[in-house]
């Protein structure tokens, strides 16, 4: 299994502001996710960071808007950049578990209220 | 891409009933987890399972991947149940995890 800390766990922020959520797995891993669960939703897979290269985007992310960095094989970085009401989610990343058909696990998520 | 699809979308019961939580997938799947999210936020792995049949105490899971579909039974629910319940996939040819859309679960005491 692997144990991921996400930073910060909530965050009550202004409109037009950014915001930068850390991720730390305690093994490495070559591949990190990021999703977002937007109130009372399911959750949707933003991004996979990939160490040493640019992020892939889902449909409807772009990376102005969600810039990820991967500097090494144990972390990674989302930035919610110009942040407006329809922000407010929860944002998590998550990393499969070592070898082939691992399960996923995740981390216990960054709670964004944007007023 | 892979569609999932989760039934019933909502659930309500009164504690000690049982009930089977469904979530149908439309392509062949190389992993298939249940998460319960509890009321805090926090998803929790229930099962890992891409096949087969497991049992966690009150808890149970069954895919049958040739008919692409999996379920997840409950047995003598407990308040602590209340919650929702994703499935999630990971298509073959892929490395996404795509989510259901839930069931939300409600226990009545």
């Amino acid at each position: 299994s692997a144990v991921i800390s996400q930073k910060p766990s909530r965050d009550i922020c202004q409109r037009g502001t950014s915001l930068t959520i850390q991720c730390q797995v305690d093994s490495q891993v070559t591949m990190m996710f990021w999703y977002r669960q937007q109130p009372g939703q399911s959750l949707t897979l933003i991004a996979t960071a990939n160490q040493g290269s640019e992020a892939t985007y889902e449909s409807g992310f772009v990376i102005d808007k969600f810039p990820i960095s991967r500097p090494n094989l144990t972390f990674s970085t989302l930035t919610v950049s110009n942040m407006s009401p329809e922000d407010s989610s929860i944002y998590l990343c998550s990393v499969p578990g070592i070898g082939t058909n691992e399960k996923l696990f995740f981390g216990s998520g960054t709670q964004l209220s944007v007023l | 891409g892979i569609q999932v699809e989760q039934s019933p979308p909502d659930l309500i019961l009164q504690e000690g009933a049982n009930s089977t939580l469904r979530c149908n997938f439309s392509d062949s799947v190389n992993n298939l987890q249940w998460f319960h999210q509890n009321p805090w936020g926090q998803l929790i792995n229930l099962f890992y399972i891409p096949s087969g049949t497991k049992q966690n105490g009150r808890l149970s899971a069954t895919t049958v991947a040739t008919e692409r579909y999996s379920l997840l039974y409950i047995s003598s629910s407990q308040t602590t149940d209340s919650g929702v319940y994703f499935c999630a996939v990971e298509s073959t040819g892929g490395f996404k995890t795509i989510f259901g859309a839930g069931t939300r679960l409600f226990v009545k005491a």
